[in-house]
């Protein structure tokens, strides 16, 4: 596709409910990035992918977090028991050689609300 | 642990006045970004500063990096309406090229 899509836009979540957030990057693009954006704060750092394979989960806040890229492309961050804290903006983004590059671009995002 | 302070937080301007955001960074980085994020939007790529002295200029704004200092700064030159967005400013650690740290944001107002 023409850019990183994201779905779904917005979810609802009751606490204790298990949602799972989908990132399509870039075609063609090798890396792939998920950061979480609380409200009125810059993003911060949840994992990173090259490929398949996941090179940084430092950034995950909880074991209740869980991402993963089967065959190198789409990805699917999954976040069970959900907890109020938990609500944010997921954004995704790829890029097209390893690492964070000039040609990293960012998706629409995720707006998740436990309630 | 890397640190990016924005300041400042919040911005008003009058349309056709001149303003500088700074971004100020703790450790040593490669590279340092400004985004723009539109409300509701995904954030957009504006500048990339790869060395010390580097400045970028795209309209408006331009953009510079010390490293010595470990600052940048963000230049609005003659505000317009169009230019109210917030604006981050991120830093990768040296070594660690994928995971950058992000400032709070600068919630800039331009008002006719």
């Amino acid at each position: 596709g023409a850019g990183v899509s994201q779905s779904p836009r917005y979810k609802v979540a009751k606490r204790g409910q298990d949602v799972a957030l989908r990132c399509d990057p870039i075609s063609g693009h090798v890396s792939l990035f998920w950061y979480q954006q609380a409200l009125g704060q810059g993003p911060e750092f949840l994992t990173y992918f090259q490929n398949e394979a996941q090179l940084d989960k430092s950034g995950l806040p909880s074991d209740r977090f869980f991402a993963e890229r089967p065959e190198g492309s789409v990805s699917t961050l999954k976040i069970q028991r959900t907890q109020q804290e938990d609500s944010a903006v997921y954004l995704c983004a790829s890029s097209l050689a390893g690492g964070w590059s000039t040609e990293a671009f960012f998706g629409q995002g995720t707006r998740l609300t436990v309630v | 642990e890397l640190k990016v302070e924005q300041n400042p937080l919040f911005l008003s301007m009058q349309e056709g006045k001149n303003y500088t955001i700074y971004c100020n960074y703790s450790t040593t980085s490669d590279r340092l970004y400004w985004y723009r994020q539109d409300p509701g939007k995904s954030l957009e790529s504006l500048f990339v500063l790869l060395s010390n002295g580097a400045v970028k200029q795209e309209g408006r704004l331009m953009a510079s990096l010390d490293t010595k200092a470990r600052l940048s700064t963000l230049h609005i030159t003659a505000a317009v309406h169009d230019l109210s967005a917030t604006y981050f400013c991120a830093v990768d650690m040296r070594g660690s090229n994928y995971k950058l740290t992000f400032g709070k944001g600068t919630l800039l107002t331009v008002n006719p």
